[in-house]
């Protein structure tokens, strides 16, 4: 039972490189999110996804694109990283709502660090 | 936006001895959810709570939603080690269509416990 799963766990980058963070849930959940973590500022919400091919901003997406060709898969691209996107990043994906309870179930988090 | 605010920041504790956290919102929340987060983890889902002055327990845990739902607090009692972590509050403030799930959480409490 994988859950879900973030790749890579790390990852080091220059200033300008794209970058991209990979999500996979094995749980055929609907909804995807993707958060960044830093300090002083809690998880803020970057990007979500209702489904496959529903994709939808959230609080900080300046500087992401996303996309979800399937179910399973929600990456997040860093078009042209900058030190300000030095963070942690945690996938998390949920039930569609009315199907009980929509707690979100997070991955292990991808520390990036932007140099 | 929506915020929910989540007090206090920090709390230091000795084992033993009890612990609050508190969120709370301007704006009536459909429901709540809390999560954990240990040191160098990822958040995990503790509980949610839809009804208004429901209170729920989980062993030593005790959840509060507010009468008018625009509060919420996480009571520990007789704190131990393991439950050292930052405490998320969270709410998708009754948004509707795709945005129902979409979570606006709490800035957190780090809860440190000496033994």
């Amino acid at each position: 039972d994988a859950g879900i799963t973030q790749s890579p766990r790390y990852k080091i980058t220059e200033t300008g490189r794209q970058v991209t963070l990979m999500c996979h849930q094995t749980w055929s959940h609907s909804y995807m999110f993707w958060y960044r973590q830093d300090l002083g500022h809690g998880l803020r919400l970057i990007y979500y996804s209702a489904a496959a091919d529903i994709t939808d901003k959230g609080e900080v997406p300046d500087g992401y694109v996303v996309s979800r060709s399937k179910t399973e898969n929600f990456p997040l691209t860093l078009e042209s990283a900058t030190r300000s996107q030095t963070s942690v990043y945690f996938c998390a994906s949920s039930h569609r709502p009315g199907q009980g309870a929509y707690e979100q179930y997070f991955g292990p988090g991808t520390r990036l660090t932007v140099t | 936006g929506q915020q929910v605010m989540q007090i206090p920041q920090y709390q230091h504790v000795q084992e033993g001895e009890d612990f609050t956290t508190y969120c709370n919102s301007s704006t009536t929340l459909s429901n709540i959810q809390w999560y954990k987060q240990r040191p160098g983890g990822h958040p995990v889902f503790l509980i949610q709570l839809v009804k208004s002055g429901e209170v729920k327990k989980q062993k030593r845990l005790t959840f509060q939603f507010g009468e008018a739902k625009k509060n919420s607090s996480l009571h520990i009692t007789a704190t131990q080690t393991t439950d050292v972590g930052t405490y998320f509050c969270a709410s998708d403030f009754n948004a509707g269509g795709t945005s129902y799930g979409k979570l606006t959480f709490g800035q957190g409490t780090i809860l440190t416990v000496h033994p």
